[in-house]
């Protein structure tokens, strides 16, 4: 059973402040890692996949990268916004098995 | 981009009876289909993994009886509650995937049941 970790639960930053939060998953039999923005009841949008150790992605002031050997992939937001309060999401895939994890909840304070 | 319809999105049903959500991939074929759950103040759950042409993978945990998948075409993927219960009120969602391709995401169906 695979075991996805988020950190941490929840954030609270003011508006242009940096931030990372931090996904971890079982590094054995590793496909890819992706990333999610999710606002509740919407649906969740993909930020990225990645699959390659060492990969770094970016996508205007967020980025991410992943380590498949340690298992554990860091998500930046970089001068945030109140508009990127939102709840990220990581995913893994190992095998044939993809989990969720909990999720860290941020809230952007103007 | 690649799109997910998922119908309907709101269903308001009776104890005892059984609702039909579908999940649609509009402009490409999704060689795998998957269902969540959302439970107040929670991530999304993993229900079930459907492939098409072949039977669902379900989580531990949740009831195959209860919760039918069918994936008829690398298209359509359909979740029907049967026998809906107060208890299964929930906001149940679908996503679709084609080979080494992020998830794309329906909107979602806020079920009710009374």
């Amino acid at each position: 059973i695979l075991n996805v970790e988020q950190s941490p639960q929840s954030l609270h930053v003011q508006e242009g402040d940096s931030t990372n939060f931090t996904c971890s998953f079982p590094s054995s039999n590793f496909y890819a890692l992706h990333w999610y923005r999710w606002e509740t009841a919407k649906s969740p949008e993909a930020l990225f996949v990645m699959t390659l150790n060492g990969d770094e992605k970016k996508k205007g002031r967020i980025s991410a990268t992943l380590n498949t050997k340690e298992g554990y992939s860091y998500l930046y937001i970089k001068g945030s916004q109140p508009e990127d309060s939102a709840t990220y999401l990581c995913a893994s895939y190992n095998n044939n098995d993809m989990r969720f994890g909990a999720g860290t909840r941020l809230t952007v304070k103007p | 981009g690649a799109v997910v319809s998922q119908h309907p999105s709101r269903v308001i049903c009776k104890s005892g009876t059984s609702v039909k959500i579908e999940c649609r991939s509009l402009d490409f074929q999704a060689t795998t289909m998957f269902w969540y759950r959302q439970f107040p103040k929670k991530s999304l759950m993993l229900m079930a993994t459907s492939n098409e042409g072949s039977k669902a993978t379900y989580e531990q945990g949740v009831e195959k009886d209860k919760f039918l998948i069918n994936h008829a075409s690398l298209t359509l993927s359909t979740l029907t509650v049967t026998s809906a219960h107060p208890e299964d009120s929930s906001f149940y969602i679908c996503s679709a995937q084609t080979w080494s391709s992020p998830l794309h995401f329906g909107n979602g169906t806020r079920l009710t049941v009374t």
